[in-house]
């Protein structure tokens, strides 16, 4: 059975503080490893998909990373509006997605 | 592009009746529709999966006949909660794959359900 786990559960940061957020996996066959943001009340919002291990990604203050084993979402320099839910999903060969627990950022200004 | 929309957006209804939630790719013809539930402060966990004019493929512990699934078109899904108690009540989202190499999903805004 796939397994994803998020960590932390939430994180306080203070404007500017970078940091980094971890999504570990087990999947059979990973095809692909999702990142979203949530708002409350709202759906997911994709971020980025990576494929393999060592690729990367950016876009703006956000930057993923992929292992063979976990993924990383870098914050760097976050401010308020980056607060919301982050999720990881990977999907396997059956065509699943399998959602962590989500990480809930909080940016003080 | 790749924009799925739900209707309704919340909706509040009395123990023991029926509720329709749509689910529509606006801009693309969606191969597979998936439905979720997310629980407060929870992650979004996979009730069903359906492909058009197929019988939707419920994951366990989630009731057929509780939750009934009809994916007519290439552009849309409906999710129907029978009878519905208070324990149903949550988000429900909905997502749409484009049905390529990578199988992304886009997600619906969500549907929020309460039931008194």
């Amino acid at each position: 059975e796939d397994q994803v786990t998020q960590s932390p559960e939430a994180l306080r940061l203070q404007e500017g503080e970078s940091s980094s957020l971890n999504c570990s996996y087990t999947v059979s066959g990973l095809r692909g490893l999702f990142w979203y943001r949530q708002d409350p009340g709202k759906g997911p919002e994709f971020l980025f998909t990576l494929y393999s291990a060592g690729e990367e990604k950016e876009k703006e203050r956000l930057k993923a990373t992929l292992t063979k084993k976990e993924s990383f979402l870098h914050i760097t320099a976050p401010k308020p509006e980056d607060s919301a839910t982050y999720l990881c999903a990977t999907h396997n060969a059956g065509n699943m997605l399998t959602f962590g627990g989500g990480t809930r950022l909080m940016v003080k200004p | 592009g790749a924009v799925v929309s739900q209707h309704p957006s919340w909706v509040i209804c009395k123990s023991g009746t029926s509720v329709k939630i749509e689910c529509r790719s606006l801009d693309f013809q969606a191969t597979t529709m998936f439905w979720y539930r997310q629980f407060p402060k929870q992650s979004l966990m996979l009730m069903a999966t359906s492909n058009e004019g197929s019988k939707a493929t419920y994951e366990q512990g989630v009731e057929k006949d509780k939750f009934l699934i009809n994916h007519a078109s290439l552009t849309l899904s409906t999710l129907t909660v029978t009878s519905a108690h208070p324990e149903d009540s949550s988000f429900y989202i909905c997502s749409a794959s484009l049905g390529t190499s990578n199988n992304e999903q886009f997600f619906g805004p969500g549907t929020r359900l309460t039931v008194l």
